[in-house]
């Protein structure tokens, strides 16, 4: 166990809606990043938060977004759902200037779309 | 698009073999990661080799690094039913805090 826990597990949604999906960070970490992973592959970088503020994002549509709050927790919001976005969703938290590089991963949140 | 890919994309081999999975990578890095993934769960980190490092050991795990090459191994000794999963290399991106870019990676079975 990593200490990130993500919610819900699992998620069903239709074409168009919208869904927000969260993560608590390790204790003591100060960045997370949210990853996509389509079913066979290798996760996907979304976007990163540092101290409250986006700190990189990959090749993601506007309408991914996320927050992260004043306790380190965070938030990944996807609007007008399409059926390309079901997946495994997976947050990682990790301690920027700690001097160490490993990501802590949660276990994730299935979201389907039909 | 993937940093890194593995290969081979799936082995099978009997309990008590060795397992290893290579993987290759395009941009110059400081450091490559490797990661583990139960059916359908989190990635669980198994272990980091730094650029300046050519092997390193974590228990029955050997990691090797060629940066000359672009390439990294994971080797895994005596395999266990337990060791069933996929396994990903993972390389961060220097300009953009800890971001990690994945490759594909590979699905191991271990025949009891």
């Amino acid at each position: 166990e990593t200490g990130v826990t993500q919610s819900p597990t699992h998620l069903i949604k239709t074409r168009g809606q919208q869904v927000t999906l969260r993560c608590s960070s390790q204790s003591g970490h100060n960045t997370v990043s949210w990853y996509q992973q389509a079913l066979g592959q290798g996760p996907q970088f979304i976007f990163q938060y540092y101290r409250e503020e986006e700190n990189g994002r990959g090749n993601f549509p506007p309408r991914f977004s996320g927050l992260q709050f004043p306790n380190y927790s965070s938030e990944l919001n996807v609007n007008a759902l399409e059926l390309d976005d079901s997946a495994l969703y997976l947050c990682a938290s990790s301690l920027v200037g700690g001097g160490s590089y490993e990501q802590y991963f949660g276990p994730g949140t299935r979201l389907t779309v039909t | 698009s993937q940093q890194g890919e593995e290969d081979p994309q799936a082995l099978s081999i009997q309990e008590g073999e060795n397992a290893t999975m290579n993987c290759s990578y395009k941009t110059s890095i400081n450091n490559l990661q490797w990661y583990r993934q139960n059916s359908g769960r989190g990635l669980v980190h198994l272990i980091l080799i730094r650029s300046n490092e050519r092997e390193k050991h974590s228990g029955r795990l050997r990691v090797t690094l060629d940066t000359s090459k672009k390439s990294s191994s994971l080797l895994i000794t005596a395999s266990r039913a337990a060791d069933t999963a996929s396994y990903f290399c993972a390389t961060p991106d220097n300009n953009a805090g800890n971001m990690l870019t994945f490759g594909g990676g590979t699905r191991l079975m271990v025949k009891p």
